[in-house]
């Protein structure tokens, strides 16, 4: 059973800085991984994919990449703002021809303090 | 990138009464998914729904208790059954893009059950 942990499970940084949010799962066998932030009462926004052939993706200050052998993904994310503050999910898709099916972390909570 | 909404926002309902969401995507698709956030915990998937065919359901998720309907390829529902304080929940909508299977989901519904 694929399970998926996000450390830290919150962070507070000062505006400004440079963070990384991590992401590990313990099956390999993913099809691709997306990243997503959900605001209090929200859904969830897509912000990165990366798919099964790639390593990494980049948006604007985002940047995540994806080493599926070590079950690893990271978030960076640069310069950050208070307008980043929001939890940030990672969701590995299940393999296996399960399109649509993500197994979800519960998230880092990011705080960016101005 | 797909636009989903979904009524309600939110709801208060008493306990043994049922609540149907809707969700309706801009675009036809494929498949539909309904994921279910417990306070606290991480997105888990309820159900997949495609059109012209029952839904699939997850472990530990069963149709007398989550109906589903999907008549047309822009819409479902989800009708929450004799609900109980445990089915307190925010409920999400999901579709994936066929272009690269990246998800998009609606921004949820808030349930509470008094």
């Amino acid at each position: 059973k694929q399970e998926v942990t996000q450390i830290p499970a919150a962070l507070s940084v000062p505006e400004g800085e440079n963070l990384v949010l991590n992401c590990s799962f313990t099956d390999s066998a993913i099809y691709n991984l997306q990243w997503f932030r959900q605001d209090p009462g929200k859904g969830l926004t897509s912000l990165l994919l990366i798919q099964s052939s790639q390593r990494e993706q980049t948006s604007g200050r985002l940047n995540a990449s994806l080493d599926k052998s070590s079950g690893r993904s990271t978030l960076y994310i640069a310069a950050s703002q208070p307008g980043d503050s929001a939890t940030y999910l990672c969701a590995p898709e299940k393999g296996g021809g399960s399109q649509g099916n993500l197994i979800f972390g519960k998230g880092t909570k990011l705080s960016v303090k101005p | 990138s797909a636009v989903i909404s979904q009524k309600p926002s939110r709801d208060i309902c008493q306990r043994g009464t049922s609540l149907t969401i809707q969700c309706q995507v801009d675009s036809q698709v494929t498949m539909m998914f309904w994921y279910r956030q417990q306070p606290g915990q991480s997105l888990t998937l309820i159900a997949t729904a495609n059109q012209g065919s029952e839904a699939t359901y997850e472990s530990g998720f069963v149709i007398d208790k989550f109906p589903i309907s999907r008549p047309n390829l822009t819409f479902s529902t989800l009708t929450v059954s004799n609900m109980s304080p445990e089915d307190s929940s925010i409920y999400l909508c999901s579709v994936v893009s066929p272009l690269n299977t990246e998800a998009f989901f609606g921004q949820g519904t808030r349930l509470t059950v008094v």
